[in-house]
């Protein structure tokens, strides 16, 4: 059975840097494309950035250059880096497989819940 | 980037009766070498992660109620439930996968 588990969530202040995880079983997290996808408070869904099973990635405009995705295939778990983070990264953010290589998300975590607030 | 425009808003319909949201790309998702509409539908409730309905605009997920249909091609798409059971109210959400950075609908709220 597949399960993806996010922790790291919590309150940071603007500026500041968080690291979230995705902890993978059921399946091979270096097998397929992964993915993060954010949800804002009341709001609809965002994508944040993949992950290709030969390790590229890929990330929405919004969140480059700040936030680097990353993966330990020793430990089957995928790495959100957000570093100087905003008030509208404000968001539950999700991690999703994307099924055969494609861009769907078959698979969804529960969320984690990521407040950037002073 | 490909804008994704879902109408209506929100929806309200009766127990047993018909809903349909529509969805509207800025730009084509059908894929020409492989004939394929890369679009996808969630459903997501209060509290819990979307859940996959339809990918390739028309496929059904499995274990999705076949009252649940996708349709389209091109730039537009319409999520149809042929017969609304209440644990059908959620938020309907569609998606294009066809060119990064992927990108979603606004969301559709379905009520009874």
């Amino acid at each position: 059975e597949v399960q993806l588990v996010e922790t790291g969530g919590g309150l940071i202040q603007p500026g500041g840097s968080l690291r979230l995880s995705c902890a993978a079983s059921g399946f091979t997290v270096s097998s397929t494309y992964m993915s993060w996808v954010r949800q804002a408070p009341g709001k609809g869904l965002e994508w944040v950035s993949v992950i290709h099973s030969g390790g590229s990635t890929f990330y929405a405009d919004s969140v480059k250059g700040r936030f680097t995705f990353s993966r330990d295939n020793s430990k089957n778990t995928l790495y959100l880096q957000m570093n100087n983070l905003r008030l509208e990264d404000t968001a539950v953010y999700y991690c999703a497989t994307c099924r055969g290589g494609y861009g769907y998300f078959d698979y969804w975590g529960q969320g984690t819940l990521i407040t950037v607030s002073s | 980037d490909i804008v994704m425009t879902q109408s209506p808003d929100s929806l309200g319909v009766s127990l047993g009766e018909r809903a349909t949201i529509n969805c509207k790309s800025s730009q084509s998702v059908l894929y020409n070498s492989n004939n394929k509409n890369y679009l996808a539908w969630y459903q997501q409730k209060p509290g819990q992660p979307p859940k996959l309905l339809i990918y390739w605009a028309s496929t059904r997920e499995s274990g999705v109620p076949d009252r649940f249909s996708g349709s389209g091609s091109g730039t537009d798409f319409t999520l149809t439930i042929s017969s609304l059971q209440a644990e059908d109210v959620a938020v309907y959400y569609c998606h294009q996968y066809y060119t990064t950075p992927w990108t979603f609908g606004q969301g559709t709220k379905v009520e009874i």
